[in-house]
């Protein structure tokens, strides 16, 4: 079975650019979350989709973070314009239905890098 | 809201020592505890989970771990630490209490194990 897949795996911008991060889950997972890894800190959830649905953004910094899942397969995270406490790694996990025992299946992640 | 707190950013061990790396939640009821693994340059992946019933778990790599309700902690333990245990270990909590399942890690507790 395929894991999570994440790309690109390394991103270097400079301040106030554009990125955006892809993410292709395990095949017939339902949830896709999005988190935020800061340096030396544990994972914040940033945007929760089941299907192409969104469950919780609470903690997506709108002004510059979107996130979308049109088909409810992949997924795309864009930071527009970025600032240097963007730096960090960009995590994707995927899970099969949307209850709270249900096991997360993490991507490798894509380190951001603002200069 | 809920919270996860991780106690010690650093823990280390000689090889072959007893593995205890603490975790304590705050939560208005008990929640789904989840323990994740990551090693470098890796995605996270489930060492184990707590969601109802026998409240010592077992879960990979002899690792196992304690839901204590009156104490609200889930501690991980291992009774002789490998090398390979080297890591970053993450306890989580997803709490059932709002309707929708958000998960919260800990800061996170780095494993260091020396010969």
């Amino acid at each position: 079975e395929a894991g999570v897949a994440q790309s690109p795996r390394y991103k270097i911008i400079e301040k106030r650019q554009s990125v955006a991060f892809w993410c292709n889950p395990i095949s017939g997972h339902a949830t896709l979350y999005w988190y935020q890894q800061i340096l030396g800190q544990g994972p914040k959830l940033l945007i929760q989709f089941q299907n192409n649905g969104v469950v919780d953004d609470s903690q997506l910094p709108k002004d510059r973070f979107s996130a979308e899942r049109l088909k409810g397969v992949d997924s795309t995270l864009k930071i527009q314009p970025a600032k240097l406490e963007d730096s960090a790694v960009y995590l994707c996990a995927s899970s099969l239905g949307l209850a709270g025992f249900d096991t997360q299946y993490f991507g490798p992640g894509t380190r951001l890098t603002v200069l | 809201a809920q919270s996860v707190t991780q106690l010690g950013s650093h823990v280390s061990v000689s090889e072959g020592a007893l593995v205890l790396l603490r975790c304590n939640y705050s939560s208005s009821v008990p929640p789904y505890l989840f323990w994740y693994v990551q090693y470098p340059n890796q995605g996270l992946q489930l060492l184990l989970k707590y969601t109802t019933g026998a409240t010592l778990v077992k879960g990979i790599n002899g690792f196992e771990a304690e839901f204590k309700k009156s104490e609200t902690s889930f501690h991980l333990t291992k009774p002789s630490a490998h090398m390979s245990d080297a890591a970053e270990y993450f306890c989580a909590v997803s709490d059932p209490s709002g309707g929708s399942y958000i998960p919260t890690f800990g800061r996170g507790t780095s494993l260091i194990v020396h010969p």
